[in-house]
């Protein structure tokens, strides 16, 4: 198993332009989510899915739109890139259903707007 | 006020000491904890779960209070390969997917 993959590794964008970074998990995880992580900072929810079809906004959604055609995939659009979307951008995967279900996260995607 | 505050840290420890972590959180109707590593740059990984009981792996020791709404990390016997982030985590459901992170509190372990 590949567990969670995402690419890029590293982006850099100009302000306004769009970008799409890509995440891919192979455990047949229901739920997917995306995070932020600025620097000494935790992780912040950016939109998470229950499953194929189904998404809803975390803590910091505005910029960023997501859609969930498949389990395996959860892709992540910035619409207008900002300098403030400056970030590393963790994808995670879990399965309900568990008690105490964990979370397994991609490698992150090093993000840089100018 | 934040939904999770930890220690702010850096923890500068020698090896072998014994360092405790806090974290507190917000919402009375959070039902998982964990404690997460994260190494620099990398990506946060399980450490351990937390249970109301208390739960031990080998030199690390989770404890939750609900009352208190109070978790705590004691690591014991500090080895180099401590040093790292540690990220408190809690879930208000059993929905993995809503976990809300703490800041992290940073531990160094020195030879």
């Amino acid at each position: 198993n590949a567990g969670v993959t995402q690419t890029p590794k590293f982006q850099v964008l100009k302000t306004g332009q769009s970008m799409t970074l890509q995440c891919a998990q192979d455990m047949n995880h229901e739920y997917m989510s995306w995070y932020r992580q600025d620097p000494g900072m935790g992780l912040r929810l950016i939109h998470y899915s229950v499953g194929a079809g189904i998404t809803d906004q975390g803590e910091v959604p505005n910029g960023y739109n997501v859609s969930r055609s498949t389990t395996e995939d959860f892709p992540l659009r910035l619409l207008s890139a900002a300098p403030s979307q400056t970030s590393v951008y963790f994808c995670a995967s879990s399965s309900p259903g568990r008690p105490k279900e964990t979370q397994y996260f991609g490698p992150g995607t090093r993000l840089l707007v100018l | 006020r934040k939904e999770v505050e930890q220690d702010p840290g850096p923890f500068n420890v020698p090896e072998g000491a014994t360092v405790a972590f806090n974290c507190t959180y917000s919402n009375s109707a959070s039902q998982s904890f964990f404690w997460y590593r994260q190494d620099c740059r990398k990506e946060p990984k399980l450490l351990m779960s937390v249970y109301s009981s208390g739960n031990e792996d080998g030199r690390f020791t989770a404890q939750l209070n609900r009352a208190s709404q109070y978790i705590s990390l004691l690591i014991r016997d500090s080895k180099l390969s401590d040093s790292a982030t540690y990220l408190c985590v809690v879930t208000p459901n059993t929905n993995a997917g809503k976990s809300t992170f703490g800041d992290g509190t940073t531990l160094t372990v020195k030879p």
